[in-house]
């Protein structure tokens, strides 16, 4: 069965530094994954898919198959980045989607 | 912003109550998609359709009900059968099933008490 599997509940960083969450899946064959963030009173929405290989507000993220992962970075953290963080997987053939539980960064000045 | 609006923002209700929330898009989008979020939990999807008169159970549909009568239209009732109604639901659709992009409404915060 299709999982995701985010490690950290909460992840802090101080501005400029690098971040990374992380984002394992369970998936048989060539999966297409998703990030998506919900910052404070907002709704919860697109932030990257890796089929576009784009940079969204200066996140990217990398498939490896290998290590079957799809974790997240930005080189310099931004106080704006604090929110929570959700990594989804496709599934019953993209029919609907599986969230992993998020990760909450705090990005501290 | 529009797109797909959720009311009421707060619900409160008693115990052995049911409680019905709306969901309704003016995006024109075929699927639509219920899910609980609980701190720790992430979403779980509760149903999803994918056309009018169409849906289907997620994981966690137990005590929950649902109908597509309409397009823009997927309403949830939380029946009194389920056993830990209190939390965050949100509502989502995408133009068809299989195209993955979701949108999502603002969410409904239920208490039972």
């Amino acid at each position: 069965a299709q999982r995701v599997t985010q490690p950290e509940k909460l992840l802090s960083v101080f501005k400029g530094a690098p971040v990374e969450l992380k984002c394992n899946y369970s998936y048989s064959g060539s999966p297409e994954l998703f990030w998506y963030v919900q910052y404070s009173r907002q709704r919860l929405q697109l932030l990257l898919r890796h089929i576009s290989r784009e940079s969204i507000k200066g996140f990217t993220a990398d498939l490896n198959k290998g290590e079957t992962s799809f974790h997240l970075k930005k080189p310099f953290a931004q106080e704006e980045d604090s929110a929570m963080y959700y990594c989804a997987l496709p599934r019953n053939y993209g029919q609907n989607f599986v969230f992993g539980p998020g990760t909450r960064l705090s990005v501290l000045p | 912003d529009g797109g797909i609006t959720q009311s009421p923002k707060y619900l409160f209700r008693k115990e052995g109550q049911n409680v019905t929330l709306s969901c309704e898009q003016n995006l024109n989008h075929d699927a639509m998609y219920w899910y609980r979020q609980d701190p720790g939990q992430g979403l779980r999807l509760i149903y999803y359709s994918q056309i009018v008169n169409d849906f289907q159970k997620g994981d966690i549909a137990e005590g929950y009900s649902v109908s597509r009568e309409k397009k823009e239209s997927f309403p949830l009732t939380v029946t009194s059968a389920q056993k830990n109604p209190t939390a965050f639901y949100l509502c989502a659709s995408s133009i068809q099933a299989g195209v993955l992009e979701q949108y999502f409404g603002p969410g409904t915060r239920l208490t039972v008490t």
